[in-house]
């Protein structure tokens, strides 16, 4: 039982390059979500899936697409980086909309230079 | 929507001492709040979490109080360790809209030996 899984751990994008950012739970959680962390603004949602088959934005959605591509899996894609997307990027997963249960992958730090 | 305003920003204690950490939330509908530890370089974990219908949740060395008339939200932690020093998050999440969590920006708390 791994939990959530996310890859890769650590990325260098250029400026303009697209790339995308894996995420997979084993708990059968319905609900899945992404969140970037920079320092001193805590974790701020970008795009969250409350079930299979529905995405939605979050706080700060630009810059960022995602897919819900089956129960587990819940990809977030970076068309055109930009250096402001230089973060750490957390995946989450719950068993229902009210957050219980929440577990976070372990992350990956992008920088884009 | 929900806003979460958590103090300190930096909280600096000796071993032994207890620290205290204030969250305070704006949506009266909010129902369930958790609070996270985040080590360095790791993903945030759940450490405790309150429901509205309870005032006061204990676990070992750390607590959980919740005053819903003020909307306010703390965690304490007794006897702290060197081992306790990480950020903390609160949470908050409303049950009857999104319930999608709003976190707090974080503390970060240094245990000094």
């Amino acid at each position: 039982n791994a939990g959530v899984t996310q890859t890769p751990k650590f990325q260098v994008l250029k400026t303009g390059q697209s790339m995308t950012l894996q995420c997979a739970q084993d708990m059968n959680h319905n609900s899945m979500y992404w969140y970037r962390q920079d320092p001193g603004m805590g974790l701020r949602l970008i795009y969250y899936s409350a079930s299979e088959g529905t995405t939605d934005k979050g706080e700060v959605p630009n810059g960022y697409n995602v897919s819900r591509l089956n129960k587990r899996e819940f990809s977030l894609r970076l068309e055109s980086a930009a250096p402001s997307q230089t973060s750490v990027y957390f995946c989450a997963s719950s068993e229902n909309r009210g957050g219980e249960g929440y577990t976070f992958g372990s992350g990956t730090r992008l920088t884009v230079v | 929507g929900e806003n979460v305003e958590q103090h300190p920003s930096t909280l600096s204690v000796q071993e032994g001492d207890s620290a205290v950490i204030k969250c305070t939330y704006s949506d009266s509908a909010s129902n369930y709040f958790p609070w996270y530890k985040q080590e360095l370089g790791k993903r945030p974990q759940l450490i405790i979490d309150i429901r509205s219908n309870v005032g006061e949740k204990k676990d070992q060395r750390i607590a959980v109080t919740l005053n819903k008339t003020a909307k306010h939200f703390s965690l304490h932690i007794t006897e702290t360790q060197p081992e306790d020093s990480a950020v903390y998050f609160c949470a908050a999440i409303e049950g009857g809209g999104s319930y999608i969590p709003t976190f707090g920006r974080g503390t970060s708390l240094i245990v000094h030996p």
